[in-house]
């Protein structure tokens, strides 16, 4: 089965402008996560969407936002860029079993250079 | 506030030497262990994970056993390999937040 996957792998912009990153999850997966992750720091929660909803926001300005399509895959975009905005973008997608557990597999990331 | 405190590296051993990586944890409720590793260029992979109190994960040769009377979740492998040079992430997450809560990472290099 294929894993969860990102476009594009690597994107270069220039401050101001604008930048969406796309996600698709595992089959059968209705939740999708974003993370940043700066260099050499842990990953950083962003948004969490189940069945199109958002479920979860972390502490980002509104600059950033996100959305899930009916198919699970999701969008993340990013407005006005900053040199901070560099960084690898981390996608997740998980499940809820019975037992209300739920484990994140991550995608391999797009990696956002802004100059 | 909830947080993971991991063991700061680098850490560098050589080939067949014993690893233990630590984590502890502060979070309410009853969360979710986990611990994910992170190779060059790539994104997270998931290594192993414990959902209760004395739960032991497993995966690869690497053992974490959750440990509630001391917050802990602490990576150990008994012979470490050349490919396991990586960055290792301790995470956790709990039932109402849904979303991991990241250490800042381990950076392992070894040696052959």
């Amino acid at each position: 089965d294929a894993g969860v996957t990102q476009s594009p792998t690597h994107l270069i912009k220039t401050r101001g402008q604008h930048v969406t990153l796309r996600c698709s999850p595992i089959s059968g997966h209705k939740s999708v996560s974003w993370y940043q992750q700066v260099l050499g720091q842990g990953p950083q929660f962003i948004f969490q969407y189940y069945e199109k909803e958002e479920r979860g926001r972390g502490n980002f300005p509104d600059r950033f936002s996100a959305r899930q399509f009916p198919n699970y895959s999701s969008e993340l975009n990013v407005n006005a860029l900053l040199l901070g905005d560099s960084a690898l973008y981390l996608c997740a997608s998980s499940f809820r079993t019975g037992g209300g557990q739920e484990t994140q597999y991550f995608g391999p990331g797009t990696r956002l250079l802004v100059l | 506030g909830d947080s993971v405190t991991q063991m700061e590296g680098p850490v560098t051993l050589s080939e067949e030497a014993f690893l233990t990586i630590n984590c502890t944890y502060t979070a309410t409720g009853y969360p979710s262990l986990f611990w994910y590793v992170q190779y060059p260029g790539e994104g997270l992979q998931l290594l192993l994970k414990a959902t209760k109190a004395d739960d032991k994960g497993s995966n690869k040769g690497f053992e974490a056993t959750y440990r509630k009377e001391t917050t802990s979740f602490h990576l150990e492998k008994g012979s470490v390999q050349v490919s396991d040079s990586a960055v290792y992430f301790c995470a956790w997450v709990s039932g109402s937040a849904r979303q991991l809560t990241f250490g800042s990472g381990t950076q392992l290099t070894v040696l052959p």
